[in-house]
């Protein structure tokens, strides 16, 4: 069963600073990457998707990157903002449709 | 495009109670809905997926007798929780898709059962 791990589980940057969130999956087998922002008792807004043939995304200020070999997903965020303050959701596609999720990682960009 | 809706958005009913919560796409048509529960600080889990007029694929663990699914349309799935109980409180998301790439997802439904 495909297990998804994201670290840190919580993060708290000044503004302005640039970061880097880690997803990592154990099985190499996917179909597709895909990040997403949660805010509280909210639904999910998706942000980036990695086919499993490309190698990184770019949206803006966000960049995500996908090693499927080595089964990691990076996701960069530059010149960090407060409105970006929110969890962050890694997902992973195999053959079927469902997606695996990872336990996010909390953001917290202080003025 | 692409919007999945739900509704209520929360729900506070007493022990043993029946809840349903509606899951529709908006300006698409879904061939296929997943609806995914979440418990406070921990991940999405998938419980389900159904497709438009077959019985919903239940992920193991999930009961299929307390946890109903219909998907009677390419634009609605519904869930419904019977007899639910305290530990049912959580956070139901559905999503939405009408091909393999993405899914669509709602802005989920709080269940809170007394």
């Amino acid at each position: 069963k495909q297990e998804v791990t994201q670290i840190p589980a919580a993060l708290s940057v000044p503004e302005g600073e640039n970061l880097v969130l880690n997803c990592s999956f154990t099985d190499s087998a996917i179909y597709n990457l895909q990040w997403f922002r949660q805010d509280p008792g909210k639904g999910l807004t998706s942000l980036l998707l990695i086919q499993s043939s490309q190698r990184e995304q770019t949206s803006g200020r966000l960049n995500a990157s996908l090693d499927k070999s080595s089964g990691r997903s990076t996701l960069y965020i530059a010149a960090s903002q407060p409105g970006d303050s929110a969890t962050y959701l890694c997902a992973v596609r195999d053959s079927g449709y469902a997606l695996n999720f990872g336990k996010g990682t909390s953001l917290l960009v202080t003025p | 495009g692409a919007v999945v809706s739900q509704h209520p958005s929360w729900v506070i009913c007493k022990s043993g109670t029946s809840v349903k919560i509606e899951c529709r796409s908006l300006d698409f048509q879904a061939t296929t809905m997943f609806w995914y529960r979440q418990f406070p600080k921990q991940s999405l889990m998938l419980m389900a997926t159904s497709n438009e007029g077959s019985k919903a694929t239940y992920e193991q663990g999930v009961e299929k007798d307390k946890f109903l699914i219909n998907h009677a349309s390419l634009t609605l799935s519904t869930l419904t929780v019977t007899s639910a109980h305290p530990e049912d409180s959580s956070f139901y998301i559905c999503s939405a898709s009408s091909s393999a790439d993405t899914q669509y997802f709602g802005p989920g439904t709080r269940l809170t059962v007394l």
